[in-house]
Parts: structure tokens; C-alpha cells; sequence
């Protein structure tokens, strides 16, 4: 079975420029998170959709970040623009359905300069 | 909401000997799950094990089983015959609340094996 798949697996931007991730789940993972993991700390959910629709987004910093689950499949988080305070490890998860157990991608490491 | 506390930033323990991880967490639900996760340096999280509240049985899994409280609110792993493929960061997490029912993890523990 694929696991979650994840890319790029490192990105390093300056302050103020955009960058993008992208997540492809587990084939047939109806559930779908994004998840910040700052150095040295647990991960903090950003977002999490079920399907294409967003279920939680309370975390997420709205002014900054945007991201969308178009039909339902893969991701995409945007960051526009970026501060020094996003760099960060962003993991994406997937599950069969909400309290199931969830599969990890390997994370985009960000480094903002 | 959930908050997750794991007391320990750091362990380390001598392989082939047990070593036990704390957690406590506080929730308002009363039908919840609760995870450890695994985290190697790769950064990729694996599930460890998993025990449902509203079983009274410890979860076990090969090496690995739970001491769950729900009274006390605690969720400890103990991790026996340690191999030197333990070394990670190891984090508790809730999972619960109605509707987003999202996972809330701690801030993880540094287990170091030593040979």
C-alpha cells in the first residue's frame, strides 16, 4: 500500500516570498490534515478536510495561509507571504475517516530566511 | 479543548531493559481515543499503539503496552526489551471532541537508547 506522499521535502525561501506543498493521501483516505511542527515542539493541526470540505480550520492563519483539497484527492497549503516564524516541518496526514488511525508523510521541512 | 502533558523532555535507557513514558491530558469528552506516535529522525510519525477509553483492558502491541487511567487522566508507555530502532521522539496524543474530532499531540519525549 502507498503511504502519504508529500513534496518538495525541503524549501528554503526568504521572508515575504510564497511557497507552496503539496500532500497526496492514501488512495480511498476520506480524511486529510495538514499539521505545523515547529522545532522541538508536537505538531499543531492547521487544517483538516474531510473530502473536499473543511471540517477544522480554526488554527490555521488565515491572513497567510490558504489551502484546498480540490475533488476531494490531493492538497496543496499555500503560504503568502512568508514570515521568519513559519519555518517549520509541515506534515500531512490521511485516515480511512475521522477516528482512524492516521498515516504520516515524511513533512516539507521550511526554512525561512 | 484538549491539552496534552508529557512531563519527561528526555529519557534514555539501556537497551534490552523497560522504560516507561509519561503522559496526562485533560479532555471533556467522555468517548475518546488516545495514540502514541513514534517520531525517527526521518520525521515521519508511526503509530505505536492505540487504546480506545472505553475499554478497561490495557492496550498492548509486541514490546510495547499502556498503563491507561482514566480517572487520573494518564496514558503511559512502557516500552520493554528496548532495541537500539526505539530511538525517537515519542508523543502522546488525544483524539476526541465531536465533529473535527482532531488529534492533539504533547510535546514529545526524546528516548534515547543506550548500547
Amino acid at each position: 500500500e502507498a503511504g502519504v506522499a508529500q513534496s518538495p521535502r525541503y524549501k528554503i525561501i526568504e521572508k515575504r516570498q510564497s511557497v507552496a506543498f503539496w500532500c497526496n493521501p492514501i488512495s480511498g483516505h476520506a480524511t486529510l490534515y495538514w499539521y505545523q511542527q515547529i522545532l522541538g515542539q508536537g505538531p499543531k493541526l492547521l487544517i483538516q478536510f474531510q473530502n473536499n470540505g473543511v471540517v477544522d480550520d480554526s488554527q490555521l492563519p488565515k491572513d497567510r495561509f490558504s489551502a484546498e483539497r480540490l475533488k476531494g484527492v490531493d492538497s496543496t497549503l499555500k503560504i503568502q507571504p512568508a514570515k521568519l516564524e513559519d519555518s517549520a516541518v509541515y506534515l500531512c496526514a490521511s485516515s480511512l475517516r475521522v477516528r482512524e488511525k492516521l498515516f504520516f508523510g515524511s513533512g516539507t521541512q521550511l526554512s525561512v530566511l | 479543548a484538549q491539552t496534552v502533558t508529557q512531563s519527561q523532555p528526555e529519557m534514555s535507557v539501556q537497551e534490552a531493559e523497560t522504560v516507561t513514558l509519561s503522559c496526562t491530558y485533560d479532555t471533556s469528552e467522555s468517548d475518546y481515543y488516545l495514540f502514541w506516535y513514534k517520531q525517527p529522525p526521518s520525521r515521519q510519525m508511526i503509530l505505536v499503539i492505540r487504546q480506545e477509553a472505553y475499554k478497561q483492558q490495557n492496550a498492548t502491541e509486541n514490546r510495547f503496552s499502556v498503563n491507561f487511567q482514566k480517572a487520573a487522566k494518564s496514558f503511559s508507555l512502557k516500552i520493554s526489551d528496548s532495541q537500539l530502532g526505539d530511538a525517537a521522539m515519542y508523543f502522546c496524543a488525544p483524539l476526541g471532541g465531536q465533529g473535527a474530532q482532531k488529534l492533539v499531540f504533547g510535546q514529545g519525549t526524546r528516548l534515547t537508547i543506550n548500547p
